[in-house]
């Protein structure tokens, strides 16, 4: 079966960096580009952007265009979202979805507090 | 960027009831319009896709539809698995937006 499995809760300080993975299992990985969406607590769903998953080009949204990268490791159909200089704001909830929306990661809750 | 606006924020309803959200887009979408359920704590889960396709396992309860720039999520008879937040997302054009959300509460 189709799934996609996210790497495990994160603590981190203000400045640190952290890569949060998302593992994909049950279909081709690079039939699919791979998508990453925030939700903050409480609120609502953010789009971060794409990566091509043949290319390992990346498409960021603007609010993600600074220190937000995507990459891939494709041999291990794996995905990967990095976040440098964590601030207060990345607090929050990171999915990664196959294109389609179809199939979700079960979401890395990330929290940035000194 | 497309702007989504969903409406309402927040729908009490009670069980057996017909209800709507709508999501209107600031600019032509065609029918890359996707509907999405999440539970708290959870993962969204695709309903609608194509604006009027259900998703598989998707109950026949939900449907989707559009008019002009207005797009609508309708369930026929609200059922208590039903209580959860809604998003609709535009996929016409980068970058993609999501609405703001719809909590559907029991009244």
């Amino acid at each position: 079966q189709i799934q996609l499995v996210q790497s495990g809760p994160e603590l981190k300080k203000p400045g640190e960096s952290l890569k949060i993975s998302c593992k994909a299992s049950g279909y081709t990985f690079t039939d699919y580009a791979m998508q990453w969406v925030k939700q903050a607590p409480g609120k609502g769903l953010q789009y971060m952007g794409w990566i091509n998953t043949q290319t390992g080009k990346p498409t960021y949204a603007d609010d993600f265009k600074e220190r937000f990268v995507f990459s891939l490791e494709t041999s291990a159909s794996t995905a990967y979202l990095q976040i440098n200089n964590l601030k207060n704001e990345d607090t929050a909830t990171y999915f990664c979805a196959r294109t389609g929306f179809d199939y979700w990661g079960q979401g890395v809750m990330v929290t940035v507090s000194s | 960027d497309i702007q989504m606006t969903q409406s309402p924020s927040s729908l009490p309803a009670s069980l057996g009831d017909r209800v709507t959200i709508t999501c209107r887009a600031s600019q032509d979408i065609g029918n890359y319009l996707r509907w999405f359920q999440q539970k708290p704590g959870k993962s969204p889960r695709l309903m609608i896709y194509g604006a009027t396709n259900l998703a598989a396992g998707v109950p026949s309860r939900f449907s989707g539809s559009r008019s002009g720039s207005d797009y609508s999520l309708t369930i026929s008879s609200l059922e208590s698995e039903d209580m959860a937040d809604y998003y609709c997302l535009q996929s016409k054009e980068s970058p993609l937006t999501f609405g703001s959300g719809t909590k559907l509460e029991i009244k």
